[in-house]
């Protein structure tokens, strides 16, 4: 059962455009956390937000965690080649019986940034 | 080093041999966990370890899959009679604490069975 759904699973867009993804859930997680993966490589955090309604930035990317906390979004600004790659939301597991620590992944978003 | 590494790299086996995956963690970390990514997936937790021992085994898909951590630090994932199903990469993250929310991820083992 996939218990966060990433939307889109594909994007291809031009270098300069704005783009949003999106992770969401019928759960609650106690946090949410955005991951960015290359081929060959493990996936590095982005972030991690933790309460309803919280919005960061790490330069041109902005993430918001719902009010509820069930679902997530992933905002770029102005795209770069540079941002290529799999983004992976991923969430406690804490409200399914899991020990407090493992993640439940999301299929991911690959995303393509063409010149 | 300062991350996480993971060996090998790359296995290729045949179907019903038995493969051991190596998971270094950051030094210092408690806590370490194992995922598998198959092809076009988000990466699926198998097992957490706390210090030595296992604090949760219930990713791990059946009893081919064995994990260790003897003295609480290195890893080692047996997994035995491969099948072409457990084809994958497979990732190993560790955190400073069972509490800490940031886990930091190994390059991962791509494990082919023939």
């Amino acid at each position: 059962t996939q218990l966060l759904e990433q939307s889109p699973q594909f994007l291809s867009i031009q270098e300069g455009e704005n783009l949003t993804v999106y992770c969401n859930s019928s759960s609650v997680f106690s946090s949410l956390q955005w991951y960015r993966q290359e081929p060959g490589e493990g996936p590095v955090l982005l972030v991690t937000v933790v309460t309803g309604g919280e919005v960061k930035k790490l330069k041109r990317l902005t993430f918001q965690f719902g009010d509820a906390r069930k679902d997530s979004s992933l905002h770029i600004t102005a795209a770069q080649t540079g941002d290529t790659g799999l983004y992976l939301c991923a969430g406690s597991s804490l409200n399914y019986g899991g020990s407090q620590g493992n993640l439940i992944f999301g299929k991911g978003t690959k995303l393509s940034v063409k010149p | 080093g300062a991350g996480v590494s993971q060996t090998p790299s790359n296995k290729v086996t045949e179907k019903g041999k038995y493969v051991e995956l190596r998971c270094d963690p950051i030094s210092g970390h408690t806590a370490l966990y194992w995922y598998r990514q198959s092809l076009g997936q988000g990466p699926e937790f198998l097992i957490y370890f706390q210090g030595t021992g296992a604090a949760d085994d219930s990713g791990l898909p059946n009893d081919r899959f064995f994990a260790v951590r003897p003295e609480g630090s290195v890893s080692t994932l047996k997994i035995q009679r491969t099948e072409r199903g457990d084809s994958a990469v497979y990732l190993c993250a560790s955190s400073l604490t069972r509490l800490s929310a940031t886990q930091y991820f190994g390059p991962g083992t791509r494990l082919t069975v023939l």
